[in-house]
């Protein structure tokens, strides 16, 4: 384990469900971020949070909403999602201030059918 | 526009061969350049980290090397092992603390005994 854990690992859902996926770190970092990874594609982040506020949207649709209520715990809460959201997703953390530490969780893999 | 560009899309190779990984990257500001290497299903692992000031760097088995004149850098993985089949990313970042990663696409090795 890298000291990010994502759950679920792997989670089927229709397009009119609500679901959320949980990531969580002990590592002491005060920025955690949400990747989305689609295959044949880099990494897109999706959302920065440091310190437990929110420092960057890149123009991510509302049908994905995060939430940090502590500076450990890390959520994206998923309703009415389209099928081209399939993909891996991914939590990091970070010390925030240095390029050492920088870890990823093993992400969910998520399908919409 | 930042971009960071690598090379071989894929590679094969036997079993104890070297490989050398190519990336080319138009990032700037420039702060530092990661290599992580991603098993299937799995999230990013990091394997060295590269300063402005650093042009090589090892971890076991993978060298990896910087020239930021030419911005390029190539990761290197001597004697070959099946357990180096995995997607090997290169990440520059354009701050120290990499809340601005940009990613390349990743070179898949498939390492056959």
């Amino acid at each position: 384990e890298t000291g990010v854990t994502q759950t679920p690992r792997h989670l089927v859902m229709g397009m009119t469900n609500k679901k959320s996926l949980k990531c969580e770190q002990h590592l002491g970092h005060n920025a955690m971020y949400w990747y989305k990874q689609s295959a044949k594609k880099p990494l897109e982040l999706m959302f920065v949070y440091s310190l437990e506020e929110r420092v960057e949207n890149n123009s991510v649709p509302s049908r994905f909403s995060p939430e940090c209520p502590n500076s450990s715990h890390l959520f994206l809460h998923l309703h009415t999602l389209q099928p081209e959201d399939s993909a891996l997703y991914l939590c990091a953390s970070s010390p925030r201030t240095a390029p050492y530490g920088y870890t990823f969780g093993s992400g969910t893999r998520l399908t919409v059918v | 526009k930042n971009q960071v560009e690598q090379s071989p899309q894929s590679l094969i190779i036997l079993e104890g061969k070297n490989c050398t990984l190519q990336c080319n990257y138009t990032v700037s500001p420039f702060s530092n350049l990661r290599w992580y290497k991603q098993d299937t299903g799995r999230g990013p692992v990091s394997l060295t980290i590269m300063t402005f000031s650093e042009n090589t760097k090892s971890n076991g088995r993978y060298t990896a090397t910087l020239d930021a004149d030419t911005k390029q850098s190539s990761l290197h993985i001597t004697a070959s092992q099946l357990s180096d089949s995995a997607s090997y990313i290169c990440v520059v970042s354009a701050d120290p603390a990499g809340t601005a990663l940009i990613f390349g696409k990743g070179t898949t090795l498939s390492v056959s005994s």
